[in-house]
C-alpha cells in the first residue's frame, strides 16, 4: 500500500511568487495534517482536515497560506505571496478514521516538500 | 541539510550497544505520545507510540517508557545498528487533542 506522497519534493521560488504544494494521503484516511519545519525550528502543526472540512487551522501562520481538500482526498497548500521566512520543509501526514476524544490514531508522514524562497 | 541551524543534541553509541534517547514533554494533559525517526531527506517515520494509561510499551528492539510524574519520555533501542542512525523526535498530542507537538529531536550516531 502506498504511503503519504507529496509533490513537489523541492521547490525554489522568488519572494513574492506563488507556490502550491500537494499531498496525497494514504488511501482511505479521513484525517490529513500539514506541518512544517522552518530553518532552526521544530516541526510545527499547521492544520488538520477531517475529510474535506478544516477541523483545526490554529497553526496557520497568516492569510498568505491557504489549504484546501476538495472532495476529501488530496490536499493542496498554497503560499501566496511567498516570503523569505516561509522557507523550510512542509510535511503532510494522514491518519485513518474519525478521531474521537478517546482514541488518538497514528499519523503517518510523507517525505516532505523542501521549499526555498529567495 | 534540514538540521542546519537547529542545534540538535547528539548521542553517539557503538554498534551493538543499547541507546537511550530522552524527551521532556510540556503539557500534562497530553495523553498520547509517539516516537518518530527521521533520516536525511525523508519524512518522520513512525516507530512506536504509547498512551498515558501505560508506562511502558515494547516493540521490535525498541521500548518506550513514560513517566507522567515528571513528564518524561524515553526511547530505548536494543543492539543499535548503523541503520538506526537518524534524528529521533518525540511528539505529544498537545493537551489531548489531535495535533502533534514535536520535540527538538536527538541525532543518533552509530559508530562501527
Amino acid at each position: 500500500e502506498a504511503g503519504v506522497t507529496q509533490f513537489p519534493s523541492h521547490s525554489v521560488i522568488e519572494k513574492g511568487q506563488t507556490v502550491t504544494l500537494r499531498c496525497d494521503p494514504i488511501s482511505g484516511h479521513d484525517n490529513l495534517y500539514w506541518y512544517r519545519r522552518v530553518m532552526g525550528k521544530e516541526i510545527k502543526f499547521l492544520l488538520h482536515f477531517v475529510k474535506e472540512s478544516k477541523q483545526d487551522e490554529s497553526g496557520m501562520p497568516n492569510n498568505r497560506f491557504l489549504a484546501e481538500r476538495t472532495g476529501g482526498t488530496y490536499s493542496t497548500l498554497k503560499v501566496q505571496p511567498a516570503e523569505l521566512e516561509d522557507s523550510g520543509v512542509y510535511f503532510c501526514a494522514s491518519s485513518q478514521g474519525i478521531i474521537t476524544s478517546a482514541v488518538q490514531e497514528t499519523q503517518y508522514f510523507g517525505p516532505g516538500t523542501r521549499l526555498l524562497v529567495l | 541539510g534540514e538540521s542546519v541551524g537547529l542545534h540538535l543534541p547528539t548521542l553517539s553509541v557503538q554498534e551493538g550497544d543499547n541507546s537511550i534517547i530522552n524527551c521532556a514533554y510540556s503539557n500534562s494533559a497530553s495523553d498520547y505520545f509517539i516516537w518518530y525517526k527521521q533520516e536525511s531527506g525523508k519524512g518522520p517515520q513512525f516507530i512506536i507510540d504509547i498512551r498515558s494509561n501505560m508506562d511502558k510499551r515494547q516493540g521490535q528492539r525498541v521500548t518506550v517508557l513514560l513517566n507522567k510524574t515528571v513528564k518524561h519520555l524515553s526511547l530505548q533501542i536494543a543492539a543499535t545498528q548503523p541503520g538506526d542512525s537518524a534524528v529521533y523526535f518525540c511528539a505529544e498530542n498537545e493537551g489531548g487533542g489531535n495535533k502533534l507537538t514535536f520535540g527538538t529531536g536527538t541525532q543518533l550516531k552509530v559508530e562501527l
